[in-house]
């Protein structure tokens, strides 16, 4: 049982380059995320997904996509990079909300990203 | 925009137990209060949370006041490893929407 992996963990990207970041949950939990953590701040939610084929917009969600097409996937993409979006991105997951209260989320370990 | 306000930073000494204060006075009924910590570099690790009785598990003690417009995370003796960053956060757990808000959190320090 890995829970929430991402990958890559390390990316360096030219202004305009475009990438995608994956995020995989072997937890079977119905919710993910994607966040974004920048120095000195909490994380802000960027999208997120409240099952597979579904997605809604967080808090940051301008210059970012995501995609659920597997329940245990949970993508997240940049179009066309920009400075602005260097950041540590962080993928969490956690399991319907039905399950409550004990449900929590778990996090993956997060991928650095720079943009030149 | 977070729903909590916490103080930045707060020292504690190894062994003593550490309060971390939190204000919530928006919280609406069905809103439970979160808390997680974040170690350096790794990723946000969940603590416990409540709704309005007290809560306690292996790693930490919750107090909620009764009018539920702020709490209070004690870890009863705290180490080194517990140098963090705590967030506190409060939410709805609906099926339909469960955007999680994180603020700026508390950056405790453990002093030996």
């Amino acid at each position: 049982n890995a829970g929430v992996t991402q990958t890559p963990k390390f990316r360096v990207l030219k202004t305009g380059q475009s990438m995608t970041l994956l995020c995989a949950q072997d937890m079977n939990h119905e919710y993910m995320y994607w966040y974004r953590q920048d120095p000195g701040m909490g994380l802000r939610l960027i999208h997120y997904s409240v099952g597979e084929g579904t997605t809604a917009k967080g808090e940051v969600p301008d210059g970012y996509n995501v995609s659920r097409l597997k329940k245990q996937n949970f993508l997240l993409g940049l179009e066309s990079a920009a400075p602005s979006q260097t950041s540590v991105y962080f993928c969490a997951s956690s399991y319907l909300l039905t399950a409550a209260p004990t449900d929590t989320q778990y996090f993956g370990p997060g991928t650095r990203l720079t943009v030149l | 925009d977070a729903k909590t306000t916490q103080p930045p930073s707060m020292d504690c000494a190894e062994g003593r137990a550490a309060n971390l204060p939190c204000n919530h006075s928006t919280i609406s009924g069905n809103e439970y209060v979160y808390w997680y910590r974040q170690i350096h570099s790794q990723g946000p690790q969940y603590i416990i949370h409540g709704l309005k009785n007290n809560e306690t598990n292996e790693m930490a003690s919750l107090i909620i006041t009764e009018d539920r417009k702020s709490s209070t995370l004690i870890l009863p003796h705290a180490t080194l490893r517990d140098t963090a960053v705590y967030y506190c956060i409060v939410r709805v757990a609906t099926w339909r929407d469960d955007k999680i808000i994180f603020g700026k959190g508390t950056r405790l320090h453990i002093l030996p």
